[in-house]
């Protein structure tokens, strides 16, 4: 079946430095794979849609600049949190459609 | 935006009593799902209903489908105390032959705690 591969499933980093976290689709190719974050307790909230070699698409109050979205690959999509605070750990998780829908096994950042 | 309530919000039960869960959305939809989440992991895909579905089953799941209430729920029979998970139905509008296809709309989610 279809496999979504993330890393790191867990980091903690200093405020103010970038955090990048990687989505693999291992063996299907996915032209838009999907970034969603989760808070402690709550539901997932899409953050952007990332398009193969072109921009991603955010959500309404989803920064673009700070959330960096780069889809070079159709098998690689990567997230990087830049200027981490406190506030923006949480669970981030991607997803793709190859077979069905799949999911990465999420990453859970920790900004200190 | 999330536009899927659910309802209980958190629901505690014993070992063998059966677990409903209930997901109300807002929008015209292609299919819902429901996924399952351990404590702090990645989401575990249960079931996929499609619009045009009034009723699936999979092992002891059972999920029905209302589109003329927008609203869906989910039964877990006999329930294990290893079925103790936040459970989360998720919305796709366009399904396959969307160009959003994969974009999904989650719910608020229901804890289930089952105690042995």
């Amino acid at each position: 079946g279809a496999v979504v591969s993330q890393h790191p499933s867990r980091v903690i980093c200093k405020s103010g430095t970038s955090v990048k976290i990687e989505c693999r689709s291992l063996d299907f190719q996915a032209t838009t794979m999907f970034w969603y974050r989760q808070f402690p307790k709550q539901s997932l909230m899409l953050m952007a849609t990332s398009n193969e070699g072109s921009k991603a698409t955010y959500e309404q109050g989803v920064e673009k600049d700070k959330f960096l979205i780069n889809h070079a690959s159709l098998t690689l999509s990567t997230l990087t949190v830049t200027s981490a605070h406190p506030e923006d750990s949480s669970f981030y998780i991607c997803s793709a459609t190859g077979l069905g829908y799949t999911f990465g096994s999420g990453t859970r950042l920790t900004v200190v | 935006s999330q536009q899927g309530e659910e309802d209980p919000q958190a629901l505690s039960i014993q070992e063998g009593e059966n677990a409903t869960m209930n997901c109300s959305y807002k929008t015209s939809i292609n299919n819902l799902q429901w996924y399952r989440q351990n404590s702090g992991r990645g989401l575990v895909h249960l079931i996929l209903i499609r619009s045009n579905e009034r009723e699936k089953h999979s092992g002891r799941l059972r999920v029905t489908l209302d589109t003329s209430k927008k609203s869906s729920s989910l039964l877990i029979t006999a329930s294990r105390a290893a079925d103790t998970a936040s459970y989360f139905c998720a919305t796709d509008p366009f399904g396959a032959g969307g160009t959003s296809y994969g974009k999904l709309t989650f719910g608020q989610g229901t804890i289930l705690t089952v105690h042995p």
